[in-house]
């Protein structure tokens, strides 16, 4: 069976472009969460969505927004590239909203 | 707020040569305690979950210890492919998703042959 599935694996744009992150979950999984990792940090959270609704939203500016699909993929967009924004994106899906998440392998995404 | 902060930061240790790596956290009830695996340029895989004080979880060299405030990742005989950054995590409190997962900054294990 396909894990989560993440495209593109790598990226690089300039300050001040938009990027669109794509994920696909797991067969049969309903909920998907956006994290990003800076290099030698942990992953923080951005988004979860559920059922196509959005059920969190974490500490990061109205420049990254995201939304699901009926399919339950889902896109992260990122408006007005900064440097900072340049980091591992990880998609994770879980069967619903309290159940173990798996992860996707990233996109690597480089702002210059 | 949550917080997870772990130690050490990066841990270099020869075939063979056991030890442990800690997760502590400070949360508002906890709901369980996350340990996952991550190799370079890869995503985090899922390792164990921990439930309540003194739970332990053990998988082939890996085993996981809990108390009221901190976690353990004891690594027994360690093989050069246990290289990786170990991460452990919290979700939020009851009532909100565990997709909003609270990570800690990771230890960077090195196991030379």
């Amino acid at each position: 069976d396909a894990g989560v599935t993440q495209s593109p694996t790598h990226l690089i744009k300039t300050r001040g472009q938009q990027v669109t992150l794509r994920c696909s979950p797991i067969s049969g999984h309903k909920s998907v969460s956006w994290y990003q990792q800076v290099l030698g940090q942990g992953p923080q959270f951005i988004f979860q969505y559920y059922e196509k609704e959005e059920r969190g939203r974490g500490n990061f500016p109205d420049r990254f927004s995201a939304r699901q699909f009926p399919n339950y993929s889902s896109e992260l967009n990122v408006n007005a590239l900064l440097l900072g924004d340049s980091a591992l994106y990880l998609c994770a899906s879980s069967f619903d909203q309290n159940t173990q998440l798996f992860f996707g392998s990233g996109t690597q995404l480089s702002v210059l | 707020e949550d917080q997870v902060t772990q130690s050490p930061e990066a841990l270099r240790l020869q075939e063979g040569e056991s030890s442990s790596l800690n997760c502590s956290y400070t949360v508002s009830g906890l709901r369980g305690l996350f340990w996952y695996r991550q190799d370079p340029g890869k995503g985090p895989e899922f390792l164990f979950t921990l439930y309540s004080a003194g739970e332990e979880k053990e998988k082939e060299r890996l085993k996981a210890t809990l108390t009221k405030k901190e976690s353990f990742l004891h690594i027994t005989a360690p093989k050069p492919e246990d290289s990786a950054t170990y991460l452990c995590a919290t979700p939020p409190p009851r009532g909100t998703s565990y997709g909003k997962l609270t990570f800690g900054q990771g230890t960077i294990l090195t196991v030379h042959p």
